[in-house]
Formats: structure tokens, C-alpha cells, sequence
């Protein structure tokens, strides 16, 4: 079945060490995108990939780092720059011109210990 | 002013009930209006989506679009506790400033039974 799949599911990272979370897609879509939910704060951008080896910073892109080499993975580097990344992470992809149609992954949730 | 208000509720309802949820928004350049519903610790689905106004109804649900008034609803019926979720309104629009969708805050719903 076509889908995103979004890994680790939980994720622990202590202070000041990078993490990366992992984002694959094989619903051949060109666009690609990664949001952070925190309580009451719905969806924000975090970074957006409309074709590989291209990406532009979303809303809240400070401390994250992202790479887009094929065209089916869209991984997600939380730094140690990010003073506050405990949060549900969800990735997102579309085909390319059709903007109502994103299908995201199950998400991965990020906990600072 | 935000772009898209929705109310977080919660948002509590017997079984069977008719449940109605809402957004308005403030760029009249948004042209496609979209619902999700999210279900806990999970990613969101898209429900129904919509193009300028008008209502469209998919079995239970019913998406309506009033772009004068810059405000759409989705309509729930004989809501079932499989209903129990967070539903996201969300919007894009060509000109309007963005090519990413912009969401509303979510508002959590729960059918009792």
C-alpha cells in the first residue's frame, strides 16, 4: 500500500545532542513537508521540499535542518540549537499541483529527557 | 488577526447528535477549504475538501463554503464515538501569499456513547 511511513514512532534525545527523524514516501509525490504539533498550537511549518535537492524554510525553521538527495525521503536533523523540541512531528507529501491533497505520516513524537 | 480561527472546544456530544464545526478566515484569496480529522497520537486524514463555495456532502459529513462571509463548516450526522477525534480546517488558495496549506488550530470532539 502507497503511504509515508515516519520513524522512530518515540523518540528520547538528551540535552544537546542532534537527533534525526526519519521521513519515506512512496507515493511518488514531489512535495514534501515536515510540521510540528504542540498542544493548542495546531500545525506549524517547519521546512518544505517541492523537488529534490530543493528546500525553503517554513514558519519555525531555527534548529532544524533538513536534506531532500531522492526523491522518496525527506529526513528532519532536530539540533541542539532547537531550545525547545519536545513535540509530535508529522511529515506531509502532495503531487505537484495538487495542494488539497496531503497525505500525512503517523508522526513521531520527541520527548527531551 | 490570525489567518484561520477554529475553536479548540473541547467540543463534547451524546451519540447521535448533530455536530457542527467551524472556521472563518480572514485572506479572501484561499480557494480550496479542506477538513482533516486526526485521531489521538496518529497523523491527519483528509475528510472532504472543497472548491470556493458551496456545500458538498460525503455520507454523514457535509463541508459548506461561504466565501462572503469567509467562513466554512463541516456538519456531522447521527455522530457515532468513532467520530471522537481533532478535526483541522485548512485552506489554500493560489494568490494568497503562500503555496503551502494553511491550518486552523484543531478542535477536539467526543461522542459519548
Amino acid at each position: 500500500d502507497g503511504g509515508i511511513t515516519q520513524s522512530p514512532k518515540y523518540l528520547f534525545r538528551k540535552e544537546g545532542q542532534n537527533v534525526t527523524l526519519s521521513c519515506e514516501q512512496n507515493l511518488n509525490h514531489d512535495a514534501m513537508y515536515w510540521y510540528r504539533q504542540d498542544p493548542g498550537q495546531g500545525l506549524r511549518l517547519i521546512y518544505y521540499s517541492q523537488i529534490v535537492n530543493d528546500f525553503q524554510k517554513g514558519d519555525i525553521a531555527e534548529g532544524y535542518s533538513v536534506s531532500r538527495e531522492k526523491k522518496e525521503s525527506f529526513p528532519l536533523t532536530v539540533t541542539s540549537a532547537q531550545k525547545n523540541p519536545t513535540a509530535f512531528y508529522l511529515c506531509a507529501s502532495n503531487p505537484s499541483g495538487q495542494n488539497y491533497g496531503y497525505t500525512f505520516g503517523s508522526g513521531t513524537r520527541l520527548t527531551v529527557v | 488577526q490570525k489567518e484561520v480561527e477554529q475553536d479548540p472546544g473541547p467540543l463534547s456530544v451524546p451519540e447521535g447528535a448533530i455536530v457542527s464545526l467551524n472556521c472563518t478566515y480572514s485572506n479572501s484569496a484561499f480557494q480550496y477549504f479542506m477538513w482533516y480529522r486526526q485521531y489521538s497520537r496518529k497523523g491527519p486524514e483528509l475528510l472532504m475538501y472543497t472548491y470556493s463555495s458551496g456545500n458538498k456532502e460525503d455520507g454523514r459529513f457535509t463541508a459548506q463554503v461561504d466565501k462572503s462571509s469567509k467562513y466554512i463548516s463541516l456538519f456531522i450526522r447521527d455522530s457515532q464515538p468513532s467520530d471522537s477525534a481533532t478535526y483541522l480546517c485548512a485552506m489554500f488558495g493560489s494568490g494568497a501569499g503562500s503555496y503551502q496549506l494553511t491550518f486552523g488550530k484543531g478542535t477536539k470532539l467526543s461522542v459519548i456513547p
